[in-house]
């Protein structure tokens, strides 16, 4: 168990829905990554957050958003779903800024989307 | 751009014998290099990390290397275990105010018994 926490663990949905997933990091952790995870793609960075502010953003959709809340955990929300966004949605806490510090996974959040 | 490659994409090995991967970086200024495993649907995990102040680390049966001006760094494990059958991902940090990891497509470790 890394201390990160995310859910829900499955989510099941249709095209065009809109759906939040959540993140929490590890008790001292102030930065937190968003990772998508397909089969065909690896894992792709999609938007790291420091202590509440928006450091990097990587191939984001517009569709997709994010944000880190003053109790640091995050929320990854997806909008007009597409059967491309099924896929599975890591979120990684670090200690900092992030720059060579060891990223931690959480369980992941499988989006599966009908 | 931002690029990781990584080969092999599949490796098979018999029990015992060693294991290497291998992976190219496209930003010069990256200084950092983790290496994670993934068993089937569970969460990638650190299992070792090189900075770019140093050559070589290893920590019992894993090693990894990193040769900066080739830009490229390997994963080496010894004396394989059925265990350590998983996929391998490596990843480099980019250079900016960002931890922002880019990885590789990952390598399927095979380990027969």
């Amino acid at each position: 168990d890394s201390g990160v926490t995310q859910t829900p663990k499955h989510l099941i949905t249709a095209t065009g829905q809109r759906v939040t997933l959540r993140c929490s990091p590890r008790s001292g952790d102030l930065s937190v990554y968003w990772y998508q995870q397909s089969l065909d793609q690896g894992l792709q960075f999609l938007i790291h957050y420091y202590n509440g502010e928006e450091r990097a953003k990587g191939n984001i959709l517009e569709r997709f958003s994010a944000q880190q809340f003053p109790d640091l955990h995050s929320e990854l929300n997806l909008s007009s779903l597409e059967l491309g966004d099924s896929a599975l949605y890591f979120c990684a806490s670090s200690r900092a800024g992030g720059f060579t510090d060891t990223q931690y996974f959480g369980p992941g959040t499988r989006l599966t989307v009908l | 751009g931002e690029n990781v490659e990584q080969h092999p994409s599949t490796l098979s090995v018999q029990e015992g014998d060693s294991a290497v991967i291998k992976c190219t970086y496209s930003d010069s200024a990256s200084n950092y290099f983790p290496w994670y495993k993934q068993e089937l649907g569970k969460r990638p995990q650190l299992i070792i990390d090189i900075r770019s102040n140093v050559g070589e680390k290893k920590d019992q049966r894993i090693a990894v290397t990193l040769n900066k001006t080739a830009k490229h760094f390997s994963l080496h494990i010894t004396e394989t275990q059925p265990e350590d059958s998983a996929v391998y991902f490596c990843a480099a940090r980019i250079s900016g105010n960002t931890g922002k990891l880019i990885f590789g497509q990952g390598t399927t470790l095979q380990v027969k018994p």
